[in-house]
């Protein structure tokens, strides 16, 4: 298995640009989530899903943030608008109980 | 809220010496919990997954223990390289909820 895969690596976009991540679980994990790391905050969960379903978006910064998961081999996570504060590396990770989860490469994003 | 606390923050230690990275969390109703190891501006490789039931894993030079009554498990390095450098994270994920919460980490440094 090619693990987690996350696109692009890189993203410097304008503030005010819409932005999408993009994931792609492994195959037959039925736990897919977002966290984001800065070097203030650590490691942040913004939102998961279980089975394609969101279970929890409570980390989701605000509404600017949205996330979907259309089937289960693929997932995004979109800031409509985005603002410098939402510099940061972006990683997905899957699961499937009782594994333990696995974390794509991230996706680093500047917003200038 | 699943607190989960690293210590220390930071350790250099001279090649060849045992490494000692302590992780403490505040409840106990894990499923189970894992260590990371995470190369500057790279993503989270996992390194040991405890389950819950278990008391220690072992990988090569590396064992983890686990006491989830008293909410402690340590990862230990035997050997230490220049190679084990890093930022080690420990991460225990919820029994209710299956969601993964990250200490700050330990950032190691061996010296050649």
């Amino acid at each position: 298995d090619a693990g987690v895969i996350q696109s692009p690596r890189h993203e410097v976009t304008e503030m005010g640009q819409e932005v999408t991540l993009r994931c792609k679980p492994i195959s037959g994990h039925d736990y897919l989530f977002w966290y984001r790391q800065t070097m203030m905050r650590g490691l942040e969960l913004l939102i998961y899903f279980n089975n394609n379903v969101p279970i929890d978006d409570s980390g989701m910064p605000e509404d600017r943030f949205s996330a979907k998961m259309p089937n289960a081999s693929f997932s995004t996570l979109k800031i409509q608008p985005s603002e410098p504060r939402d510099s940061a590396v972006y990683f997905c990770a899957s699961s499937s109980p009782p594994h333990g989860y696995t974390f794509g490469s991230g996706t680093r994003l500047t917003v200038v | 809220k699943q607190e989960v606390t690293q210590i220390p923050a930071a350790l250099s230690v001279p090649e060849g010496e045992n490494l000692v990275l302590n992780c403490s969390f505040t409840d106990s109703a894990i499923y189970n919990l894992q260590w990371f190891r995470q190369d500057p501006g790279k993503g989270l490789t996992s390194l040991l997954l405890i389950q819950s039931s278990q008391r220690e894993q072992t990988s090569g030079r590396l064992n983890a223990s686990l006491d989830k009554s008293s909410g402690r498990s340590t990862l230990y390095i035997a050997a230490s390289q220049p190679g084990d450098s890093a930022t080690y994270l420990c991460a225990v994920i919820g029994s209710n909820d299956y969601k993964l919460s990250f200490g700050a980490g330990t950032t190691v440094t061996v010296r050649a």
